[in-house]
Parts: C-alpha cells; sequence; structure tokens
C-alpha cells in the first residue's frame, strides 16, 4: 500500500518548457488535490477533483491544467512554465465525504529557470 | 469562498512550556478542520482534526478546540518536547464544494 506518490520528485524547467507532473493513490479515494507551497505562503489549492471525471478551479489555478485520468491519477499539467511557478507541489487525495482526512504524496520540486 | 488565516507565523518555546496556535475561517458552511505537522523537507502529516459538532478534541499532548459562533479554532500543544519543532497548517472544508483551505503556516521552534 504506497498510499499518495507523485512524479517526478525534482525537475528543472527552462522557461517555456511544458511538463506533467504525475499523481496517482491506492487508497480508492474519490477526491484528489493539487497544492503549491511556497515560503510563507502555506498550502495554496490549485485545482481539486471530487470525483473521477470532474475538475474544479481552486485558489491559484491560472498557468495549470489538469486531467482526472481514473479514479487513480490526477495529472498537472504546466503548458509553458514561467519562474513564478518555482515551488513544491503536493498532491493529495481523501475518501468521499468532506470531513476526513486527506493524505499527501511526498511532493514534486520544481524549478523553473 | 474560505479563507482561513492562522497566527502567528513564528512561535518559539522553551521545552515543556505549552504553545498556542490560533486560526479564524470565513465560510460559517466549515465543518470540519484538521491540523497537518509538516517537518522539514516532508510531507504534511494529519495530527488531530475536528468535526463542528464538537467544541474540544484532545490526544496525549494535542488538543484542538473550536468555536463555531466566532469562527476561532486553536491548537494547543503541552509539555513541548524537540520533536515538537515543525511547521504547523490548520485548514477547514465544508458541504459547499470539496475545497480543503489551508492557513499559511505556524512555525514552531522548542528551544532547550
Amino acid at each position: 500500500n504506497a498510499g499518495v506518490t507523485q512524479t517526478p520528485k525534482f525537475q528543472v524547467l527552462k522557461t517555456g518548457q511544458s511538463m506533467t507532473l504525475q499523481c496517482a493513490q491506492d487508497m480508492n479515494h474519490n477526491s484528489m488535490y493539487w497544492y503549491r507551497q511556497d515560503p510563507g505562503m502555506g498550502l495554496r489549492l490549485i485545482y481539486y477533483s471530487a470525483s473521477e471525471g470532474t475538475t474544479d478551479k481552486g485558489e491559484v489555478p491560472n498557468g495549470y491544467n489538469v486531467s482526472r485520468l481514473n479514479k487513480r491519477e490526477f495529472s498537472l499539467r504546466l503548458e509553458s512554465a514561467a519562474p513564478s511557478q518555482t515551488s513544491v507541489y503536493f498532491c493529495a487525495s481523501r475518501i468521499e465525504g468532506r470531513a476526513t482526512e486527506a493524505f499527501f504524496g511526498q511532493g514534486t520540486r520544481l524549478t523553473v529557470v | 469562498g474560505e479563507n482561513v488565516e492562522q497566527h502567528p507565523s513564528t512561535l518559539s518555546v522553551q521545552e515543556g512550556d505549552s504553545a498556542v496556535i490560533k486560526c479564524t475561517y470565513s465560510d460559517s458552511a466549515s465543518n470540519y478542520f484538521p491540523w497537518y505537522k509538516q517537518e522539514l523537507g516532508k510531507r504534511p502529516q494529519l495530527i488531530i482534526d475536528i468535526r463542528s459538532n464538537v467544541g474540544e478534541k484532545k490526544d496525549q499532548r494535542i488538543a484542538v478546540t473550536l468555536n463555531k459562533t466566532a469562527k476561532h479554532f486553536s491548537l494547543h500543544i503541552t509539555e513541548t518536547q524537540p520533536e515538537d519543532s515543525a511547521v504547523y497548517f490548520c485548514a477547514a472544508s465544508g458541504n459547499r464544494d470539496d475545497k480543503i483551505i489551508f492557513g499559511k503556516g505556524t512555525r514552531l521552534h522548542i528551544l532547550p
């Protein structure tokens, strides 16, 4: 039981390049989330998916797209990376229901130069 | 949408003393309030949570209190130990949607 797995762990991109961050969970959770973490800014919600086939914007969605590929997988895409997107990205998931614990992946450290 | 404010941003306490971190939320529909601990270089992990039908919850040295009328909730750590040094995040989640909104975090230093 791996929990929430993110790939890659580290990535360096040049400005304007694109990439997809992958997230998969093996806990049969319905809800999945993408957050970014910057110093002094806490965890800010980028996008979330309440169930397979649905996605919704969070607090800071600009510059990102997401795909809920199936119940297990939720990917985050940067179409044209900018230095302002340098951050640590966390994926999380939780079981159906809004009063339940969210489990986090180990994070992806992304640097855009 | 929901907004969560967390204070203080940094807190230093002597080992053995108590630490208190406070959060406020804006959406009266929020009904679930988790607290996460994040050690350096690690992922956030849940340490305690409280639901809106409860005013207080305790787990060994950690307790959380909730005041729904004032939209305040607080984390209390007693008899602090060096391993309590970390960043702590409060969060709120409710019935309007499936969002979980976090505060900006509190860096807790336990001084020897």
